[in-house]
């Protein structure tokens, strides 16, 4: 258990659809990243927030958005959903900015677009 | 080419054996990770390094800075041990993965 939680675990859209995907992490974990994951691919970095900030980027289009809460939980939105974008989605929350801190991951949740 | 390659692939080995997964990087990183994937997606993270070594149960993890290399060793593998491994460069605001081994080990 690393004490972070991802709903929903699966989920099926269509092309085009919108989606939102829910993380919630460790209390005091401040710094919460989302990455996609393809079937037999390492994971993407999507992107960092820090105290509900967007703090780091990876090569993912506008789409892709986030926000994170006081809570510490957080949200991934994907709009205008396409084939490629099905994957595992995988968020993990450590405290602080430093990499040097272990990350803790959630289950993921695993999207189909079809 | 990307940031971090790991090697074999995928890797098979009988219980009892020694196995070594190796992870090379080109970027700066401020630590390496090394994450262990079981089937279904869940991800724990195994070691965070530095520097030299960290030795955890059956795991032993070493990282060469200078050669931006990393080892994951396990010894006396066991069928539970069967898993994708996954090595990850830290910098400030992002990781790098590598795409992961899978490691199956036969009883």
């Amino acid at each position: 258990e690393t004490g972070v939680t991802q709903s929903p675990t699966h989920l099926i859209k269509t092309r085009g659809q919108q989606v939102t995907l829910r993380c919630s992490s460790q209390s005091g974990h401040n710094t919460v990243s989302w990455y996609q994951q393809a079937l037999g691919q390492g994971p993407q970095f999507i992107f960092q927030y820090y105290r509900e900030e967007e703090n780091g980027r990876g090569n993912f289009p506008p789409r892709f958005s986030g926000l994170q809460f006081p809570n510490y939980s957080s949200e991934l939105n994907v709009n205008a959903l396409e084939l490629d974008d099905s994957a595992l989605y995988l968020c993990a929350s450590r405290i602080g900015l430093a990499g040097q801190e272990t990350q803790y991951f959630g289950p993921g949740t695993r999207l189909l677009v079809l | 080419k990307n940031e971090v390659e790991q090697s074999p692939q995928n890797l098979t080995a009988q219980e009892g054996e020694f196995i070594t997964i190796n992870c090379s990087y080109s970027v700066g990183i401020s630590a390496l990770h090394w994450l262990q994937q079981h089937p279904g997606g869940g991800i724990v993270s195994l070691f965070m390094l530095s520097s030299g070594k960290k030795k955890h149960g059956r795991l032993i993890a070493t990282i060469n800075i200078q050669e931006k290399h990393s080892s994951l060793h396990i010894t006396a593998s066991h069928p539970r041990d069967s898993a994708v491994y996954i090595c990850a460069g830290a910098t400030g605001n992002q990781f790098y993965f590598g795409t992961g081994t899978s490691l199956t080990v036969i009883p």
